[in-house]
């Protein structure tokens, strides 16, 4: 199973409501991403866990909440976010060499 | 901190060759990688270069020069497929870190 997925694939939220986005890989790989993608820019980092510890954390505001239940699973927490966080919100996990592995990614939009 | 550069597009016929440039900055340096991203999808790993020179995978070469801080990603016999945006990409190496900086990403046309 060389896939990483994602749920769900579209989210519509308001400012107010909290939601969580989901990630999965059963590649063994011990290191898990969160990237926030604009339209027409680049993925930006926004956290890394390594081995389920957050070791980056990319300055992300505290509306973005990411956990790491084990180490094939990635939730990212939301909540109170803003119309400037809407994104698509793409997972990535590697093992020890450069490869990224990424989901489909959560279009997100917030109200 | 890092920074790549690339062009912003490139356009170019089926059949033919393209190159894509990338220069960069970094505090530490792990290697240059490259991404494809068709519009609506996913990013996907296409090369890595730790050491200078040319690594090739089929129909696509990446090439490394770590004296000039520049890579490139050559494209032969285009296919229509082919038409999507190209990521480089650098890990820092200062701290280890895996994650990776992207370029701002070169979306290749490619037309009949």
């Amino acid at each position: 199973d060389t896939e990483v997925t994602q749920t769900p694939k579209h989210l519509v939220m308001g400012m107010t409501n909290k939601k969580s986005l989901k990630c999965e890989q059963h590649m063994g790989h011990r290191a898990m991403y969160w990237y926030k993608q604009k339209a027409k820019k680049p993925p930006e980092l926004m956290f890394v866990y390594s081995y389920e510890k957050l070791s980056i954390n990319e300055s992300v505001p505290s509306r973005f909440s990411p956990e790491c239940p084990n180490s094939s699973l990635l939730n990212l927490h939301l909540h109170a976010l803003q119309p400037e966080d809407s994104a698509l919100y793409l997972c990535a996990s590697s093992q020890d060499n450069p490869e990224q592995f990424f989901g489909p990614g959560t279009r997100l939009t917030v109200l | 901190g890092q920074s790549l550069e690339q062009p912003s597009e490139v356009t170019a016929v089926e059949g033919a060759i393209v190159q894509i440039n990338c220069t960069y900055q970094t505090s530490g340096f792990y290697g240059l990688s490259w991404y494809q991203q068709h519009d609506g999808g996913a990013p996907t790993f296409l090369s890595y270069n730790a050491l200078d020179g040319l690594e090739e995978t089929g129909r696509f070469s990446s090439f490394l020069s770590r004296s000039d801080s520049y890579g490139y990603l050559l494209l032969q016999e285009l296919q229509m497929k082919d038409s999507a945006s190209y990521f480089c990409a650098v890990r820092d190496g200062d701290t280890g870190r895996r994650a990776l900086t992207f370029g701002s990403g070169t979306r290749l046309q490619v037309q009949p």
